[in-house]
């Protein structure tokens, strides 16, 4: 089935240190998307990428890295720098910028 | 600042009756709507979407008008089922404006509750 994985569904860091969240679709979507979820928050865009090998900021980027090495793959990183890292992670990918298809999501805690 | 807006929280209707969610937009170069439903720790679904040649787009029991004069889109449910119930998104981005925004601005969504 076509669709957008990610992995895993729940997570726990330790403050301090850095963890890598994964996404991948078999979808052949061009873009990419990392948007997080926080309660009253709406959906708050961190990356996006267009095309493999290039990634723009989005809206929060600020504790976070990404890297598109494939056009299948967008794992996001979340950074000892990343005061808040406690959300709902979410990824999506579109063909261009039409609807976009979302994973399950991933629900990180930092203990 | 908020470019996609939602300012009901949250919406209550009876089952079988119309359910109505507004958005409110400020970006006048956000020409492609659409329209996500989400239930908790899950990722939003989509539902339905307008482009701004458009003012109006129906499929099956939602349709989604929008008046670009006034900057407002609505998602119109009818009839109105339990299983509507979810937290509904409003989301818009400038596929057609000539560049290449690939981005998607969404808004801070709304509860709906739907009593049988």
């Amino acid at each position: 089935d076509g669709g957008i994985t990610q992995s895993p569904k729940y997570l726990f860091r330790k403050e301090g240190q850095n963890v890598t969240l994964s996404c991948e679709q078999n979808l052949n979507h061009d873009a990419m998307y990392w948007y997080r979820q926080d309660p009253g928050q709406g959906l708050r865009l961190i990356y996006y990428s267009q095309i493999v090998n290039d990634f723009q900021k989005g809206d929060i980027a600020e504790g976070y890295s990404v890297s598109r090495e494939k056009k299948e793959s967008f794992p996001l990183t979340v950074t000892s720098a990343q005061k808040n890292p406690t959300a709902f992670y979410l990824c999506a990918s579109s063909f261009r910028s039409t609807e976009a298809f979302f994973g399950q999501g991933t629900r990180l805690t930092v203990v | 600042d908020q470019q996609v807006k939602q300012n009901s929280p949250s919406l209550s209707v009876q089952e079988g009756r119309i359910s109505i969610l507004n958005c409110d937009y400020t970006n006048s170069m956000f020409d492609y709507f659409l329209w996500y439903k989400k239930y908790p720790a899950e990722g939003p679904t989509f539902l339905i979407s307008i482009s701004s040649i458009k003012d109006k787009n129906e499929d099956g029991r939602f349709t989604v008008f929008l008046n670009k004069s006034a900057k407002h889109l609505s998602l119109h449910i009818v009839p109105s089922q339990p299983g509507d119930s979810a937290v509904y998104f409003c989301a818009a981005s400038g596929e057609n404006s000539g560049g290449s925004n690939y981005k998607l601005t969404f808004g801070k969504g709304t509860l709906l509750t739907v009593n049988p």
